[in-house]
């Protein structure tokens, strides 16, 4: 089946300082990335849509200037969390679609700490 | 309102024990339907997608009421295994209209 790769698994840093996550679709072509965001005990959020190619669409009220997407391959989407804050701590997910049918395949996510 | 909503428990079973987890939509447009499985700490995965017809998959039996925009799980004979947290997610007609409910957490203990 359709496998998304999301490193790094979690990443601890400094406040103002910004982290880079990766999404790589293993063995399909994702043209289509979408990005969430899940705070404890709460659902996950559609953050942005990545589109190999083009500009990346945000939902609204999210910050494209600091929720940088990048989307560079048909096999590579990027988000990069710039100067975060303890705010932004969460799990970050990404999701691929595939198949008409066959939901979403998700990365594993990635645990933000902002100290 | 959510655009999804579900219980969010937690629902403490035994081993054994038949537990149905409910899910409702607010957008009569959606066109298809899944339940995903979210162990804590992880990424969701895929348990089943819900058809008009109703569909079973082993202990899991998944039901569409589109008149009542209204999305069932129903697991028997509960496992340890099956602890976990159950999300309702709701797709529209374009990939990025995908709605995720909050999650019922299960936990089946021995």
């Amino acid at each position: 089946g359709a496998v998304v790769s999301q490193h790094p698994s979690w990443v601890i840093c400094k406040s103002g300082t910004s982290v880079k996550i990766e999404c790589r679709s293993l063995d399909f072509q994702a043209t289509t990335m979408f990005w969430y965001r899940q705070f404890p005990k709460q659902s996950l959020m559609l953050m942005a849509t990545s589109n190999e190619g083009s500009k990346a669409t945000y939902e609204q009220g999210v910050e494209k200037d600091k929720f940088l997407i990048n989307h560079a391959s048909l096999t590579l989407s990027t988000l990069t969390v710039t100067s975060a804050h303890p705010e932004d701590s969460s799990f970050y997910i990404c999701s691929a679609p595939w198949g008409s049918n066959y939901g979403y395949t998700f990365g594993s996510g990635t645990r933000l700490t902002v100290v | 309102r959510k655009e999804v909503e579900q219980d969010p428990g937690p629902f403490n079973v035994p081993e054994g024990a038949t537990v149905a987890f409910n899910c409702t939509y607010s957008n009569s447009a959606s066109q298809s339907f899944f339940w995903y499985r979210q162990d804590c700490r992880k990424e969701p995965k895929l348990l089943m997608s819900v058809y008009s017809s109703g569909n079973e998959d082993g202990r899991f039996t998944a039901q569409l009421n589109r008149a009542s925009q209204y999305i069932s799980l129903l697991i028997r004979d509960s496992k340890l295994s099956d602890s976990a947290t159950y999300l309702c997610v709701v797709k529209g007609l374009y990939n990025n209209d995908m709605r995720f409910g909050a999650g019922t957490r299960l936990t089946v203990k021995p």
